[in-house]
């Protein structure tokens, strides 16, 4: 059974940058992608990227070009998620999954973007 | 890039019932699609991958369908812990695209 751990909640200012992490706490890390998915308050659910850390391929999708940044540390199984130049529209619960045959997600990173 | 439309927005149905969810692509994405079961506090949930494959564990009621544009959630036999906001998600082609969600409500 895959856990996918994620770091803990965040409180920024605007126009600064956040990080969140997602370690696999088991399994084959780097032949799967990792995703990463957010869920702001009273939207539905928004696909931001992913990255396939074996061939190290990311995709981005296009409303995050230019301030999303997403990596992977194949030798401690963790992705990276990096937003910059954050507006109080980027509040919001972000998690990391895992899909392939069977899907593991993280328990979500609670982001808060206040003055 | 693909765009999903899923419908309806919101549904209201009573234990027992059958209610459908529709997703449509704007262009084929032959089996690429899941669908997601999100509840508030929750982490979502995966029930089917490549449009009709039941997610291990996932309770039989629920099942996919569809292949190319048009694709269907069916929950037979609604219980009340369905209650959810479910979604269906294309991956075909990047960049991925989820669908606008539908809210369903136990009467």
């Amino acid at each position: 059974q895959v856990q996918l751990v994620q770091s803990g909640a965040e409180v920024k200012q605007p126009g600064s940058s956040v990080t969140v992490s997602c370690r696999a706490s088991r399994g084959t890390f780097d032949t799967y992608g990792i995703d990463w998915v957010r869920h702001a308050p009273g939207q539905g659910l928004e696909w931001m990227g992913r990255i396939i850390p074996i061939v190290n391929i990311v995709k981005y999708a296009q409303r995050f070009q230019g301030r999303l940044t997403i990596t992977a540390d194949k030798s401690t199984a963790t992705a990276y998620m990096e937003l910059n130049s954050l507006t109080s529209e980027d509040t919001a619960m972000y998690y990391c999954a895992r899909d392939g045959s069977e899907s593991y997600w993280g328990r979500g990173t609670q982001v808060t973007v206040s003055s | 890039d693909i765009q999903v439309t899923q419908s309806p927005s919101s549904l209201s149905a009573s234990v027992g019932d059958r209610v459908t969810i529709t997703c449509r692509a704007s262009q084929g994405i032959r089996n690429e699609l899941g669908w997601y079961q999100h509840k508030p506090g929750e982490a979502p949930k995966r029930l089917i991958h490549g449009a009709s494959n039941l997610q291990s564990g996932v309770p039989t009621r629920f099942s996919g369908s569809g292949f190319g544009t048009d694709f269907t959630l069916t929950i037979s036999n609604l219980q009340p812990e369905d209650s959810a906001t479910y979604y269906c998600l294309q991956r075909n082609s990047y960049p991925w695209r989820f669908g606008q969600g539908t809210k369903v409500d136990i009467k």
